[in-house]
This record gives C-alpha cells, structure tokens and sequence, in this order.
C-alpha cells in the first residue's frame, strides 16, 4: 500500500486558508485518498475522500493532480476550531487480499488568535 | 442512528492483569477495525473484520492481544497479562465494506488503557 509523507506540524491564523500537502508516490491505480481529522480525546473523523481533480464539501476541498503522487487538503477561513491533527490515508479500492489502514503521524495544525 | 460506541472509556489495570475492551460498532456496518494509538502518535492498525471473518491481525503486537467478532457485530479486544508498554488509547472504526462507494471510517471514542 502507498506510503504516504506529510509535514509533522503547521501554523496558521484565524481567517486564513490552510492548504496541507501529502505525498503518496507509489499510489496504486484503484487507490483512493482519504483525509481525517483529530481532535484530543477523540477518534479520528472523516474529512473528505477523492480519486483525481477535485472534490469539494462543506468542510474542505481535496486537490489531487494528474500524477496523483499528492494530494492537498485545503480548509478555507480556518477558526481556532480547526486546531487538530490531519491525517491523510490511501485506501484501494479493491482488496483480493488484507487492507491495512496507515494513519502515519498526520499534521498537526493549530490556529493562533 | 448511534454512531460508534467503546467500553469502557477508561481501564486502569494492574501489571498481569487482563482487560477486555467492548466496540458496538454502526448496525449495519460489516467492517470493524482496531487501531492503538500512543501518545503524540497517529493510530497503528490491529486488526481488521469482515462480518464475523478476522481478515487480517497482522498488527497484533504480541500473542497477548485476541480480537473476536462471533456474530458480526460486537467486537471484544482482550489483552491478557497487561504490560506497561500496552498503555495507550484503542480506538474501534467501523465502515462498509471496502468495495462500495464510501471510503470512511467511523470512529468510536476509544478506550484509554493505563497499565500500572
């Protein structure tokens, strides 16, 4: 399954638009990108999930570009709500064998004042 | 309907013992997995059912951790002669299965472990 890598931690402000990149160069062709979203003391939540171009919910966008070596998780006009981790996970799409979710690290992001 | 519960939300065991952790996860849902999550870490999959059927336990740490999901729907994970090292919080997700449309996973609260 694709390895994906993404920045350990990012900083932004209220009112800014946060864009968080991963990378996952061996991405197989019936892969899918999804992205979650952490807060302390909480199981993770499901943010947004897509194959290519673009796809747009009422929490977030997903940019992923022709290659699909990465994907950028794009949260508008942040608040100090959005201060969680971000994970971002490859999933096939189709498994003749086992699946084994990789969460990684994720990006810690936090939203000063 | 109730999204995805664990019990308990808190298990404070003392070194040898043995814990069992409860997931009820979405009715309906035919895919549950186990993760355990350190602190400061993200979380690291266990093991993974399909219906009753145990896929794959590949990330069991050790032959201490047992999963079961007899009747395909309530999971139990059971650690048995706790270690200092199991300490950390296990989330439960259940999903649909993996080829339908949706690729998400719903998360329960988790169970926090501490191993004394």
């Amino acid at each position: 399954l694709a390895k994906t890598t993404q920045p350990i931690s990012m900083d932004s402000y209220e009112g800014q638009e946060v864009n968080i990149t991963c990378s996952h160069n061996n991405i197989a062709t019936n892969d899918y990108i999804t992205w979650y979203q952490q807060f302390p003391s909480q199981g993770p939540r499901f943010i947004i999930q897509g194959y290519k171009t673009k796809v747009t919910n009422e929490v977030a966008s997903l940019f992923i570009p022709a290659d699909r070596k990465s994907s950028t998780l794009s949260l508008p006009r942040v608040s100090l709500s959005d201060t969680a981790v971000y994970y971002c996970l490859v999933v096939p799409s189709a498994t003749g064998g086992s699946y084994i979710p990789t969460f990684g690290r994720g990006t810690s992001l936090i939203v000063h004042p | 309907g109730a999204g995805v519960s664990q019990s308990p939300r808190y298990k404070v065991a003392k070194r040898g013992q043995d814990v069992a952790l409860r997931c009820d996860p979405i009715s309906g849902h035919v895919s549950l997995f186990w993760y355990q999550q350190a602190l400061g870490q993200g979380p690291e999959f266990l093991t993974y059912f399909q219906n009753e059927a145990q896929l794959d336990k590949s990330g069991l740490p050790s032959d201490r951790f047992f999963a079961e999901r007899p009747e395909g729907s309530v999971s139990t994970l059971k650690i048995q002669r706790t270690q200092q090292e199991d300490s950390a919080v296990y989330l439960c997700a259940s999903s649909w299965p993996l080829r339908t449309k949706s690729y998400e996973q719903y998360f329960g609260p988790g169970t926090r472990l501490t191993v004394t």
